[in-house]
């Protein structure tokens, strides 16, 4: 089974950089997309393969993947980008096609 | 604009069925690849099932697999997930949800459904 590993929280203040990580053997290797998901809501889509951004999402949202590691990197962090992120990639192998991440949540101070 | 919306869920017996529905709408969903997805209360995202465009490829989880059954009408644009022997770790709320090629192999979700709560108790 594969795994994605998360931080559980991040806290960043306002105007800040936030780096979200999502660990997993060879990730590098596959797409990695990113979702937020704020209390009581349903997840929003906001990266896809690795670093692409859905029409509508800020450009402060940038992804990037290589290695074991794939981050999600919030610029400039706003109130509004407290919520929950969650990284996913398919693998073959895995008992589940498409895999989550753990999940993190990032707390703006 | 899309819209998903799920509907069907509801309180259950352990070893009870139920059947959930997704309608679709502002997309021509007969060319999209569906899935649900679920969240335990407080707990995380986990993909449960897909099905392609025309019904031709179908997976599940592990953990569903033997027990729910997934598929769609593309004439009433809609998608269904019948779940049967349902157990209290299936207690969740589950999200249908748009499916668009990755690049390279799988799919991401591009958009969701409000969600529908299934709680599964005696």
């Amino acid at each position: 089974s594969y795994v994605l590993t998360q931080p559980p929280s991040v806290s960043v203040a306002p105007g800040q950089t936030a780096r979200i990580t999502c660990g997993g053997n060879n990730i590098g290797s596959k797409s990695v997309h990113w979702y937020q998901q704020k209390p009581g809501q349903a997840p929003v889509l906001v990266v896809y393969d690795d670093s692409d951004r859905p029409s509508g999402i800020p450009e402060r949202f940038s992804g990037s993947n290589s290695g074991n590691t794939a981050t999600l990197t919030i610029s400039r962090v706003e109130a509004g980008d407290e919520a929950d992120y969650y990284c996913q990639v398919w693998d073959s192998s895995s008992d589940h096609l498409e895999v989550f991440g753990t999940g993190t949540k990032v707390t703006v101070l | 604009e899309v819209q998903l919306v799920e509907s069907g869920g509801g309180l259950v017996k352990p070893g009870g069925s139920l059947r959930l529905s997704c309608a679709a709408s502002g997309f021509t969903f007969s060319s999209y690849s569906m899935n649900w997805v679920r969240q335990a209360p407080g707990k995380g995202l986990e993909w449960v099932s897909s099905i392609s465009s025309s019904s031709s490829y179908i997976y599940y989880a592990d953990s569903v697999k033997g027990r729910f059954t997934i598929s769609r009408d593309n004439a009433k644009n809609s998608l269904y997930l019948q779940m049967n022997s349902l157990r209290a770790e299936d207690t969740a709320v589950y999200y249908c949800a748009r499916g668009e090629e990755a690049y390279g192999s799988g799919s991401y979700f591009d958009y969701w459904g409000q969600g529908t709560l299934v709680t599964v108790s005696s």
